[in-house]
């Protein structure tokens, strides 16, 4: 079966820092992925999403990036971080071909 | 691009009573529906979807209708528990290949014991 991981859990960092988030499936070949972020109390967010390695597809300007180095491995960064970027990310995998999209157990920022 | 509307964004019903939320689409082409429940602090479980050649579709106390013609669709929880509180957000996409889901803003459903 199909397994979506992130990590780290949560994080606390700096405004100004740098950030990678990191998301990887399991089970799965040439996944649909997703970034989402929902800031607290809000709805989903579309961030980024991928069709293929190193695809991309961004949905919204901002300071942060999202690369694919491999099939089942989805990365977001930020060079310098905002009091704006604290949310929770989630990361979301759909099998390509199906329409169910299914979500990792997401990794709770907050920039302080 | 879609464009979901989700309401009410907040519901309270008693234990026991049915709720209902309801969601449109812009999109005549998306033929795709999920419904998504997220608990506090978790990440959003899809607890039942509907395609686009089905008006209805049930599993167990949950529900959802989909109306194409009026770019309407609705999730209907009868015999609400207390577990049932929980934000829930409808969805729409053009299923099949890469797609691109589009969500409701959430509506919080608080089930009164």
């Amino acid at each position: 079966s199909q397994t979506i991981h992130q990590w780290p859990a949560t994080l606390v960092q700096p405004v100004g820092s740098p950030l990678s988030l990191e998301c990887t499936v399991e089970g799965t070949s040439n996944p649909n992925l997703y970034w989402y972020r929902q800031a607290a109390g809000r709805g989903l967010q579309l961030l980024f999403y991928s069709v293929g390695i190193g695809q991309i597809s961004s949905e919204v300007p901002q300071n942060l990036s999202a690369s694919r180095p491999q099939d089942r491995q989805f990365i977001l960064s930020s060079k310098k971080l905002l009091l704006s970027d604290s949310g929770f990310y989630l990361c979301a995998w759909m099998a390509g071909g199906t329409y169910e999209q299914y979500f990792g157990p997401g990794t709770r920022l907050t920039v302080t | 691009g879609e464009n979901v509307e989700q309401h009410p964004s907040t519901l309270s019903v008693q234990e026991g009573d049915s709720a209902v939320i309801k969601c449109t689409y812009s999109d005549s082409a998306s033929n795709y529906f999920p419904w998504y429940k997220q608990e506090l602090g978790k990440r959003p479980q899809l607890i039942i979807d509907i395609r686009s050649n089905v008006g209805e579709k049930k599993d167990q106390r949950i529900a959802v209708t989909l109306n194409k013609t009026a770019k309407h669709f609705s999730l209907h929880i009868t015999e609400t528990q207390p577990e049932d509180s929980a934000v829930y957000f409808c969805a729409a996409s053009i299923g099949g290949g890469y797609q691109k889901v589009t969500f409701g803003i959430g509506t919080k459903l608080q089930v009164i014991p």
